[in-house]
């Protein structure tokens, strides 16, 4: 079974802080995508990343694929109120059939 | 339709009550997922359909959950002999056959009381 394990759960930051977000698997993934989830609604896509040793930059948010497709990271550079929210990452399987397994999430709120 | 659309975005049932869920994907979107997602739990996979057919239904936990998606479009989401603990929101997505990003509904908060 293919699990991600995100890191930390919960993080509470000041406006203009950093900070990083990780999700672990032991297990290899085809490609592996980040959402991020605003209460009563679905998750909204934010980069796919497909090759391992990728970077991709959305604005404040870089994340990171690892050399292995193991691992990803997510950094926002400059915190704001409205990046609240949760985020999740989520990997394709390597089935085949197309399936994405979802982390357990990193709820983060950012304080003004 | 713009997005995708899931009916009804909140339902009340008892334990023991049968349910169906509603999902209308993004018109011309051959595959479509549904997941689960507990509170404050990453969204978990039950089942994708490509097409008409399920290509993976590894996910649904039990004989009581079954999905069907007859002409390739609507899916809905059937749970017989409904358990307290089967209360979650239940989200839906769809996506084209050779592009991986799929757009999620709003999904359908269930509670079973």
């Amino acid at each position: 079974t293919q699990l991600l394990e995100q890191s930390p759960q919960f993080l509470s930051i000041q406006e203009g802080e950093n900070l990083t977000v990780y999700c672990n698997s032991s297990s290899v993934f085809s490609s592996l995508q980040w959402y991020r989830q605003e209460p009563g609604e679905g998750p909204v896509l934010l980069v796919t990343v497909v090759t391992g040793g990728e970077v991709k930059k959305l604005k404040r948010l870089t994340f990171q694929f690892g050399d292995a497709r193991k691992d990803s990271s997510l950094h926002i550079t400059a915190a704001q109120p409205g990046d609240t929210g949760l985020y999740l990452c989520a990997g394709e399987s390597t089935s085949g059939t197309y399936k994405y397994i979802f982390g357990t999430g990193t709820r983060l709120k950012v304080l003004a | 339709g713009a997005g995708v659309s899931q009916t009804p975005s909140n339902k009340v049932t008892e334990k023991g009550k049968y349910v169906e869920l509603r999902c209308d994907p993004i018109s011309g979107h051959t595959a479509l997922y549904w997941y689960r997602q507990s509170l404050g739990q990453g969204p978990e996979f039950l089942i994708y359909f490509q097409g008409t057919g399920a290509a993976d239904d590894s996910g649904l936990p039990n004989d009581r959950f079954f999905a069907v998606r007859p002409e390739g479009s609507v899916s809905t989401l059937k749970i017989q002999r409904t358990e307290r603990g089967d209360s979650a929101v239940y989200l839906c997505a769809s996506s084209t056959w050779m592009n991986t990003e799929a757009f999620f509904g709003q999904g359908t908060r269930l509670t079973v009381v």
